[in-house]
């Protein structure tokens, strides 16, 4: 089992629907990163948070430490939002700097 | 302030020649780390280095890899002799320093990658 899990791992839905990407992680963290990975492969940093709830336009995220999950919304999807999710751990056991990585969530958005 | 750079943004090499990947951090950031992602695969971390030392290097192939940053210049990742399970996206990222020792922890931002093929 991965340390990182994130679900679904394909998503397809319809331009204005309300999206969620989950993650859950089985090790102690002091943050988590969730990234955004378009065609042709850049890697953005949407998020990086420790606990409760941060918000940039229409991105959402939450995590919740006592239950080791977060979770990615985006409101009034769009096309463009078509792109690799990808969440990342900063476990407090392995080690000071590096991350761990979730297999990613790929979402399309259809027009 | 200019992002985390990386050159070059492609690279071909043929079964046994060496590939060079560069990664420039961003400005006042001066710790490095470099992520490999196989086809089809997610990010797996490779090392991370601080100016002129290696700080973790617990996810580097033992052989044919090795890593460098230097007080003066970009952040090295160097593959001998390659093959072609070594063709990837190699993602480097920066950090500034982390404050509050060594549980404490500083965004990454990565840089835009690049994509090796071994042919």
């Amino acid at each position: 089992k991965n340390e990182v899990e994130q679900s679904p791992q394909n998503l397809t839905a319809q331009e204005g629907e309300f999206i969620t990407i989950n993650c859950s992680y089985s090790v102690g963290i002091s943050a988590l990163h969730w990234l955004q990975q378009h065609p042709g492969g850049g890697i953005v940093s949407l998020f990086m948070l420790s606990s409760g709830k941060k918000k940039h336009g229409r991105l959402i995220a939450t995590i919740n430490i006592q239950e080791k999950h977060s979770s990615l919304h985006i409101t009034a999807s769009h096309p463009r939002d078509s792109a690799v999710y990808i969440c990342a751990v900063k476990s407090v056991i392995q080690g000071a700097q590096k991350l761990v990585f979730g297999q990613g969530t790929r979402l399309t958005i259809n027009p | 302030n200019a992002g985390v750079m990386q050159n070059p943004r492609h690279l071909v090499r043929r079964r046994g020649q060496e590939a060079r990947l560069r990664c420039s951090p961003m400005k006042g950031h001066s710790h490095v780390y470099w992520y490999r992602q196989l086809p089809e695969e997610g990010l797996k971390f490779m090392v991370y280095l601080q100016k002129e030392n290696i700080i973790d290097e617990s996810g580097m192939p033992k052989e044919r890899f090795s890593a460098e940053f230097p007080k003066e210049g970009p952040s090295i990742l160097r593959i001998q002799q390659v093959v072609r399970g070594d063709s990837a996206a190699y993602f480097c990222a920066s950090s500034p320093p982390a404050s509050g020792g060594a549980l404490s922890y500083n965004e990454q931002f990565f840089g835009p990658g690049t994509r090796l093929t071994v042919l």
